[in-house]
């Protein structure tokens, strides 16, 4: 099985902010990853499929970017209504496979 | 517009069943690979199952394989859970969620059930 790992798991960041996200996976899954974000007691949202494709109605501040086994999220500048908790998930192979979350906070 | 709306969950003994049903409308259900997915109280999200547009391919995660069963209903644009041997572990919200055209992955989630396992 793919195991998926992000970091960090936790970071606080101020509104203004660049904050990249890294997933790593344990082998390579070309482009078969996806970015999530949650908030709490919301369903999670998805920002980002094939790697780089931002999903339609997300903000432009978020892309990503990797290919293979690494992967990264940026916000560009950081808004209030962006602080959650973010995962990817691979699904180039089953079983698919979330990263354990990034939780997001306010500095 | 995409709806996807969770139903059948609640509490249940270790070693019970419980059935989850999705009940999809607003796009070509018959047309779309569906899975489950689910979040334990306060952790990450899990992969569950997925099934195809047609139901002849299924996929499990390691933790619910030989427990759990995924299946469709495109005449009723319904899709299933059927969750056997409950565990304490299994305790979570299920969501549903569809592949968009492609096969990329959840690009609609429904509101998720609660399924709590417990004595």
């Amino acid at each position: 099985d793919i195991q998926m790992t992000q970091s960090p798991s936790a970071m606080s960041a101020s509104v203004g902010d660049r904050v990249t996200i890294t997933c790593r996976a344990s082998q390579g899954i070309s482009n078969y990853l996806a970015w999530f974000q949650q908030k709490p007691g919301k369903v999670p949202k998805r920002l980002i499929y094939a790697a780089s494709s931002l999903q339609s109605g997300v903000p432009s501040r978020f892309s990503g970017s990797g290919s293979g086994t690494e992967f990264t999220l940026t916000i560009s500048s950081l808004q209030p209504e962006d602080f959650a908790t973010y995962y990817c998930l691979q699904h180039n192979t089953y079983p698919y496979s979330f990263g354990q979350g990034t939780k997001l906070e306010i500095k | 517009q995409v709806q996807l709306v969770e139903s059948g969950g609640g509490v249940v003994q270790p070693g019970g069943s419980l059935r989850l049903s999705c009940a999809a409308s607003g796009f070509t259900f018959s047309s779309y690979g569906m899975h489950w997915v689910r979040q334990e109280p306060g952790k990450g999200l899990e992969w569950v199952a997925f099934i195809r547009y047609d139901g002849s391919n299924k996929y499990y995660g390691d933790s619910v394989k030989g427990r759990f069963t995924i299946s469709r209903d495109n005449s009723k644009n319904t899709l299933y859970l059927q969750m056997n041997s409950l565990r304490a572990e299994d305790t979570a919200v299920y969501y549903c969620a569809k592949n968009q055209g492609g096969g990329w992955p959840f690009d609609y989630w429904g509101q998720g059930t609660l399924v709590t396992v417990s004595s």
